[in-house]
């Protein structure tokens, strides 16, 4: 069975502020993990994935993730936030055993950047 | 990229009545796509897979009888509500995941979302 959790349901920056938010996973196997991000009354977005190549992963605008096997964590960061990056955050993870396994999201987290 | 789209992106029905919402991967053929839904400040969770020309697979707590899948083409899938009530209001969101070939396997593109409101 797979799981994620999210630490802080919200969390808030300042504007060119570090964006830190944290993912850990639960997998018995070898997982492939992505954060995806949500406007309101969007879908989503993929911002980045790790598919066991590199574990420091670089996404669109700005986002990067570090994959820790030892921590079992996924944390999405960004140098230095933007107004446009205040929106709802999600990690999942996925399976690499089959081709047709499900995507398991976590709660999310929403993230508020204050000018 | 891969395009997914949903149709219609609102729909506001009366309660008793079915609404259908339909699922399109518009440049990649998805062997097999997958139904969320997406409560209000809440996660999306899983309601169901569905492969093309096979039964879905429903998530437990998930009513197979309420709510209908049919995955009919390689580019296609429709979610229908029966006999909608308000507790069935809800953001529906689609993904669909391409076979070998296609766009990577192990990545599901997300459609834009449907939102109903059963009155």
């Amino acid at each position: 069975a797979q799981s994620v959790t999210q630490l802080g349901s919200h969390v808030s920056v300042s504007e060119g502020a570090l964006v830190l938010l944290r993912c850990n996973y639960s997998s018995s196997v070898p997982p492939y993990l992505f954060w995806y991000v949500q406007y309101p009354n969007q879908g989503l977005q993929l911002l980045l994935k790790y598919t066991s190549a590199a574990t420091l992963v670089k996404g669109i605008n700005g986002f990067e993730a570090e994959f820790k096997k030892s921590e079992t964590s996924f944390h999405l960061t960004k140098p230095s936030a933007h107004m446009s990056d205040a929106a709802e955050y999600f990690c999942a993870v996925s399976s690499i055993s089959s081709s047709y396994d499900k995507v398991i999201f976590g709660p999310g987290t929403s993230l508020s950047v204050i000018p | 990229g891969a395009v997914v789209s949903q149709h219609p992106s609102r729909v506001i029905c009366k309660s008793g009545t079915s609404v259908k919402i339909e699922c399109r991967s518009l440049d990649f053929q998805a062997t097999t796509m997958f139904w969320y839904r997406q409560f209000p400040k809440q996660s999306l969770m899983l309601m169901a897979t569905s492969n093309e020309g096979s039964k879905a697979t429903y998530e437990q707590g998930v009513e197979k009888d309420k709510f209908l899948i049919n995955h009919a083409s390689l580019t296609l899938s429709t979610l229908t509500v029966t006999s909608a009530h308000p507790e069935d209001s809800s953001f529906y969101i689609c993904s669909a995941r391409g076979g070998e070939g296609g766009p990577p396997y192990n990545e599901q593109f997300f459609g834009p979302g449907t939102r109903l409101t059963v009155l």
